[in-house]
């Protein structure tokens, strides 16, 4: 059975950093994509980085240069490093396997990220 | 960047009723798309992908289509597990969300 289980997220104060992460069974990580979508208290859903099979990265714009998705081969886990972070970043995250032209296919819990001081 | 656009925001609705959503695009995704059906405090839940096809375990009376800019999800029958939060989403160009559709008991 596909699972994605995230965790890592609390309270941070603005500028500092935080690492979530996305434990993956049932599959192999290195063999997919995966991303990481937020979704600010009571907003919508927003993208915010894909790592590919190979090892590609993309991030959104907004978050590009302060977040880095990386995985874990030998643990089958998938990371979000999170630097300088900001109140606007304040979010639960999920993780989520891209079946790559078959959507989002399976989704973690959520972790809640809240940035303030 | 893609935007997507979906319409209505809100929609009240009555079990058994027949709902429509609509998404556009802000250019051709050719087919990219995929629709996502969200209840409080859970994680989205894949319905369909490639714009018409229907996600393992998903009831038939959910359907999609369109193509290029233009998109629909149809409930046939509205169920009471069906009222929730819809979104659309693109993967043509990296990806981006609509802004959700508010399914609501009338």
């Amino acid at each position: 059975e596909v699972q994605l289980v995230d965790s890592g997220g609390g309270l941070v104060q603005p500028g500092g950093s935080l690492r979530l992460s996305c434990a993956a069974s049932g599959f192999t990580v290195s063999s997919n994509y995966m991303a990481w979508v937020r979704q600010a208290p009571g907003k919508g859903l927003q993208w915010v980085a894909i790592i590919y099979a190979g090892g590609t990265t993309y991030y959104a714009d907004s978050v590009k240069g302060r977040f880095t998705i990386s995985r874990d081969n030998s643990k089958n886990t998938v990371y979000l490093q999170m630097n300088s972070l900001r109140a606007e970043d304040t979010a639960v995250y999920y993780c989520a396997r891209d079946l790559w032209g078959f959507g989002f296919d399976h989704w973690g819990q959520g972790t809640l990220v809240t940035v303030s001081s | 960047d893609i935007q997507m656009t979906q319409s209505p925001s809100t929609l009240s609705a009555s079990v058994g009723d027949r709902v429509t959503i609509t998404c556009r695009a802000s250019q051709s995704i050719d087919k990219w798309l995929a629709w996502y059906q969200q209840k409080p405090g859970k994680a989205p839940k894949l319905l369909i992908y490639r714009a018409s096809d229907l996600q393992t375990g998903v009831p038939f009376r959910f359907s999609g289509s369109g193509s290029g800019t233009d998109f629909t999800l149809t409930i046939s029958s509205l169920q009471p597990d069906d009222f929730a939060t819809y979104y659309c989403q693109q993967y043509d160009t990296y990806y981006s969300f609509g802004q959700g559709t508010k399914l609501e008991i009338k």
